[in-house]
């Protein structure tokens, strides 16, 4: 069973960077079949997609956050992540890392429980 | 952007009824080459993630009970739960993944009456 795992700080300082990995097990994430991407929710509200990646490193990027997100992979740790800087107190959120169920351009059918990150002095 | 708007906002339904809940695209999600609607619905529960029950506009996922079910074309679509359950209280979203960025619904709240 696939499963995915968001990991990282849980506060951050306004202006600083925010660094999340999402640890895949259960399944490789070097398979051609998939992409994977990060989903935010901020508290009581709405989903919005920060991006998707590929194994090869091909991304693809929200542009409203395009200036400040960085998406990698890391295919030897079955891991890729996150970092968004510089971040203010608009993104303090629930943020999930998710698998496409084929490319890109198709649903997220596993997501990962998410980890809120509160962005504050 | 293609702004996606459900309706209604939220819903209360009878146990053992049914609940209907619409999405309409800004712009149509049909890509034509393959006939296929981009489309998703996803059901989210108190502190847990989404869940994918519909893709496509009308596959329901692996395992999703077949009281759920999608529909519609192009800009319109529904998400019909065809007899409500208690278990399927929850906040509903529809998500375009036909062209970047992908974007989703302000979701729908679904009650019991």
């Amino acid at each position: 069973q696939l499963q995915l795992q968001e990991s990282g700080p849980g506060l951050v300082k306004p202006s600083e960077t925010l660094s999340l990995t999402c640890t895949v097990s259960g399944g490789s994430i070097s398979s051609s079949s998939y992409h994977w991407g990060w989903i935010r929710q901020p508290p009581g509200k709405g989903l919005e997609w920060i991006g998707t990646i590929y194994y090869s490193g091909s991304t693809y990027y929200n542009p409203s956050l395009k200036s400040r997100v960085t998406i990698s992979v890391d295919t030897s740790n079955n891991q890729f992540s996150l970092n968004l800087s510089p971040v203010t107190a608009a993104d303090t959120a629930v943020y999930y890392c998710a698998r496409h169920a084929s490319s890109a351009w198709s649903a997220f059918d596993y997501w990962g429980q998410g980890t809120l990150v509160t962005v504050s002095s | 952007d293609i702004v996606m708007t459900q309706s209604p906002d939220s819903l209360a339904v009878s146990l053992g009824e049914r609940a209907t809940i619409n999405c309409k695209s800004s712009q149509s999600v049909l890509y034509s080459s393959n006939n296929k609607n981009y489309l998703a619905w996803y059901q989210q529960k108190p502190r847990q993630p989404p869940k994918l029950l519909i893709h496509w506009a009308s596959t329901r996922e692996s395992g999703v009970p077949d009281r759920f079910s999608g529909s519609g074309s192009g800009t319109d679509f529904t998400l019909t739960i065809s007899s409500l359950q208690a278990e399927d209280v929850a906040v509903y979203y529809c998500q375009q993944y036909y062209t970047t960025p992908q974007t989703f619904g302000q979701g729908t709240k679904l009650e019991i009456k």
